[in-house]
């Protein structure tokens, strides 16, 4: 399968507990997307990634959150002293940016990973 | 950021029924995307509409994209149990690259 991955796809913690989430985009994408989505809501944006850079982040990403891409593959996430109100799925998408003679941009969208903190 | 609105927010129907779902923005969209999420998995992205006017078909599933490209809709013709799920319109806002902004999506559930 060559899609997007996640891993782990369940997290259970405790509050005040740090939390890590790897994102596998799928190969050679450059671009890579963290989103949150919490239960019967659409994802929201939280930061992305072209290749090894940061480009955006929300304010949505608090400082307790830290995400890095340190070779432009993979990406971790971490939410540092977890909060109850992080409860959510952590989406992970990629996509090939600047393909010339492409319109538009696609996400790939992975499995997520489903927080709950209790 | 620009906001979409989706409606209804829920809809349950029986199998053979057709649907229409909506997504509406007071912006213009440089694209629109619309997906499926399952319980438990992520998206997945059924079309992207660009061109006002525009109406494209996927098997049963009818997209259609605003004249103005202030608003696109969904339409299923005879649903059926296996196209439950959450469907959510997307852009990237003026244009087409980027970050997506989600509507909060219309929870659809077809009873056999």
């Amino acid at each position: 399968d060559t899609g997007v991955s996640q891993d782990p796809r369940h997290k259970i913690t405790k509050r005040g507990q740090n939390v890590t989430f790897r994102c596998d985009p799928i190969s050679e994408h450059n671009r890579l997307y963290w989103y949150r989505q919490t239960l019967g809501q659409g994802p929201e944006f939280l930061t992305y990634f072209q290749n090894e850079a940061q480009l955006e982040k929300s304010r949505l990403l608090s400082d307790r959150f830290s995400a890095e891409r340190p070779k432009g593959s993979f990406s971790t996430l971490e939410i540092q002293r977890t909060e109850q109100g992080d409860s959510a799925m952590y989406l992970c998408a990629s996509s090939l940016w600047g393909l010339a003679g492409t319109r538009g941009e696609t996400q790939y969208f992975g499995p997520g990973t489903r927080l709950l903190v209790l | 950021t620009q906001l979409l609105e989706q409606s209804p927010q829920f809809l349950s129907i029986q199998e053979g029924e057709n649907l229409t779902v909506y997504c509406n923005s007071s912006s213009v969209f440089s694209s629109l995307q619309w997906y499926r999420q399952e319980p438990g998995e992520g998206p997945v992205l059924l079309v992207t509409v660009v061109t006002g006017g525009e109406v494209k078909k996927l098997k049963r599933l009818t997209f259609q994209f605003g004249d103005a490209r202030k608003d696109s809709s969904l339409h299923i013709t005879a649903a059926q149990p296996g196209d439950t799920g959450l469907y959510l319109c997307a852009t990237a806002g003026g244009t087409s690259y980027g970050k997506l902004t989600f509507g909060q999506g219309t929870i659809l559930t077809v009873h056999p």
